[in-house]
């Protein structure tokens, strides 16, 4: 089993849309990541998060550090917003992330 | 200013070929890691170096594959006799430092492709 699975692997939804992409850990992390990798192949650091809830602008990540789960929504979803959303988890000490599979979503106008 | 580059973008070898690729990180970045993504698979940790310690190397596939970073700064991933299953994007990030609260910068990646 992968320390980080993602769900779904794939995600279709139309503009306008509300979207969740959860993300659940097995062991206790230090930080969790968000990343956005566009289908040019560039990755974009979306969020990182130990507690709590945090925004930017139409993106919103939480984390529930005792259910080892974490969500990222996209409000008004547009297709621009259309990209792989990857979670990655960071353990204690150690600096390097230990990446889900990814979430391919597709916002179609 | 200036993200993190990586040399070459794009780099086709033989069966058997050494190949160097080249991550230029953010200028003070002490932290400086190397992932890999194989077509159709997620991203995985190669190496990771922080500042003048011992990089960790735990990530690291293979004994052909090894990296070095001069200087604190400029660091290089080789791939000694490689293979086709090293075909992949080899990606460089770096962070101010290892902290929790350092945002990893990515840079665009090298994809390797082994004939």
């Amino acid at each position: 089993k992968n320390e980080v699975e993602q769900s779904p692997q794939n995600l279709t939804a139309q503009e306008g849309e509300f979207i969740t992409i959860n993300c659940s850990y097995s062991v206790g992390i230090s930080a969790l990541h968000w990343l956005q990798q566009h289908p040019g192949g560039g990755i974009v650091s979306l969020f990182m998060l130990s507690s709590g809830k945090k925004k930017h602008g139409r993106l919103i990540a939480t984390i529930n550090i005792q259910e080892k789960h974490s969500s990222l929504h996209i409000t008004a979803s547009h297709p621009r917003d259309s990209a792989v959303y990857i979670c990655a988890n960071r353990r204690g000490s150690q600096g390097n992330l230990i990446f889900g599979k990814g979430t391919k979503l597709s916002v179609k106008p | 200013g200036a993200g993190v580059s990586q040399s070459p973008s794009n780099k086709v070898t033989e069966k058997g070929k050494d190949v160097e690729l080249r991550c230029d990180p953010i200028s003070g970045h002490t932290a400086l890691y190397w992932y890999r993504q194989s077509l159709g698979q997620g991203l995985e940790f190669l190496i990771y170096f922080q500042g003048n310690s011992a990089p960790d190397k735990s990530g690291l596939p293979s004994d052909r594959f090894s990296a070095e970073r001069t200087g604190g700064s400029v660091s290089t991933l080789t791939i000694q006799r490689t293979q086709q299953e090293d075909s992949a994007v080899y990606l460089c990030a770096s962070s101010a430092s290892p902290s929790n609260t350092d945002t990893q910068y990515f840079g665009p990646g090298t994809r390797l492709t082994v004939l």
